[in-house]
């Protein structure tokens, strides 16, 4: 079965220092992913996704990804964070177009 | 911009009360998704529908159930509620294909006491 782990369950960062969320996925086939973040009491907002081609994706709020297929991993990072960041992150695999898997999230705290 | 609205932010019911959670998209979208979120489980998939009058059972649909009567609005009901419901319930709607991502409603938060 299609399974996400996000290894960290809460990590904390100081503003201005960089950040690497990490996500792994189980799958069977090329996998799509994706990567959002919830704010407290909001819904979640996608911030970028991969299907194919680059490996580094860009996406929105200065956070970048990378899919490294020999790892099944698709971490999140960002060089510089600010404390608008403190949220927080679900790495998500597509279940073959069904629905999707969702990690169990990390919470990221961001010290002043 | 996409739209995915629920009925409620906050509701507060008693147990065995029957509970309706709406949800409206507006993008005309085929899927559409129930989760529950709760500390430290992440979201997990109540139910889904891929198109108006269809549902599939997502991961835990024991004391749920659903309905779409069009393709807009995808209800989840409670039929007699238990505190153990007591949860933050997003929604969320999505184009057909594997590259669409899913949207999200802001959530309701359910206590049923």
């Amino acid at each position: 079965a299609q399974s996400v782990t996000q290894p960290d369950i809460h990590i904390t960062v100081s503003e201005g220092a960089s950040l690497e969320l990490r996500c792994n996925y189980s799958y069977g086939a090329t996998p799509y992913l994706f990567w959002y973040v919830q704010s407290p009491g909001q819904g979640l907002q996608l911030l970028l996704k991969y299907f194919s081609g680059d490996t580094l994706v860009q996406g929105i709020k200065g956070f970048e990804a990378e899919f490294k297929r020999s790892q099944s991993s698709f971490n999140l990072r960002k060089p510089s964070v600010h404390w608008s960041d403190a949220a927080e992150y679900f790495c998500a695999v597509d279940n073959y177009g069904q629905n999707f898997v969702f990690g169990p999230g990390t919470r990221l705290s961001v010290l002043p | 911009d996409v739209k995915v609205t629920q009925s409620s932010r906050y509701l507060v019911k008693r147990t065995g009360e029957k509970v309706f959670l709406e949800c409206v998209q507006d993008m005309d979208h085929e899927n559409m998704f129930w989760y529950r979120q709760d500390p430290g489980l992440g979201l997990r998939l109540i139910y889904f529908s891929y198109d108006v009058k269809m549902k599939e059972k997502g991961d835990i649909p024991e004391g749920y159930s659903v309905s779409r009567e069009k393709k807009e609005r995808f209800s989840l009901i409670l039929e007699s509620a238990s505190t153990n419901q007591t949860s933050m319930y997003l929604c969320a709607s999505k184009a057909q294909g594997r590259s669409y991502e899913q949207y999200f409603g802001p959530g309701t938060r359910l206590t049923v006491t």
